[in-house]
């Protein structure tokens, strides 16, 4: 069975300062995808970044980038310039290319604070 | 723009009562998805359907069942509510492949007395 574990429940950061969100998974699959998704209090969770396992370059959007470490089964998300609108729970998922309809599983969640 | 739209955000319901959760979606898309999203436990997969009257086990679907009669409208159905249900739901929807985002509802806070 497959399993994601996100070891910091919380976090905090200084607004403009960079944070590293750790995400590590188990599984015995070759080809699979792996997400971060950002749930905001009391709003849709939504999108942050996505990685195809096969691709060997790490996938940034704007602020947000990715370390994704495919030996160490490791996906950590790295926030620049954190501003206070990135304070939310952020959640780390995965799923294998090949299982019909995609099925994610989810990480605990880690709460990520913003100090202004 | 996208958009998943579960019935209800707050709903406080009696032991033993039949529960239904609808979640409708407007985007034409196959696979839809009901999960519980409980505090360090992040989301698990109760259901999911990738087709119209299709629907498929997730990992804890033990006390819950599931319709999807047309392939906008997915329901989770609560046969009989127990206080160990209480619970945010979460709906989700997504097209193929895989690498594509699941687009999610508002939720619904679910409680049983």
């Amino acid at each position: 069975a497959q399993t994601v574990t996100q070891s910091q429940p919380e976090m905090s950061v200084q607004e403009a300062e960079t944070v590293t969100l750790s995400c590590t998974y188990d599984t015995s699959e070759s080809d699979y995808y792996l997400f971060w998704y950002k749930q905001p209090p009391s709003r849709q969770m939504i999108l942050v970044i996505r990685q195809e396992a096969y691709k060997q370059q790490n996938a940034t959007e704007n602020r947000f980038s990715v370390n994704f470490q495919k030996a160490a089964k490791s996906f950590s998300l790295k926030i620049s310039d954190s501003q206070l609108g990135d304070a939310a729970m952020y959640f780390c998922a995965f799923t294998p290319v090949f299982q019909g309809a995609q099925k994610l599983v989810f990480g605990q969640g880690t709460r990520l604070t913003i100090n202004p | 723009d996208v958009k998943v739209t579960q019935s209800s955000r707050y709903l406080v319901k009696r032991t033993g009562e039949k529960v239904f959760l609808e979640c409708v979606q407007d985007m034409d898309h196959e696979n839809m998805f009901w999960y519980r999203q409980d505090p360090g436990l992040g989301l698990r997969l109760i259901y999911f359907s990738y087709d119209v009257k299709m629907k498929e086990k997730g990992d804890i679907p033990e006390g819950y069942s599931v319709s999807r009669e047309k392939k906008e409208r997915f329901s989770l159905i609560l046969e009989s509510a127990s206080t160990n249900q209480t619970s945010m739901y979460l709906c989700a929807s997504s097209s193929p492949p895989g690498n594509q985002p699941q687009h999610f509802g508002d939720g619904t806070r679910l409680s049983i007395l």
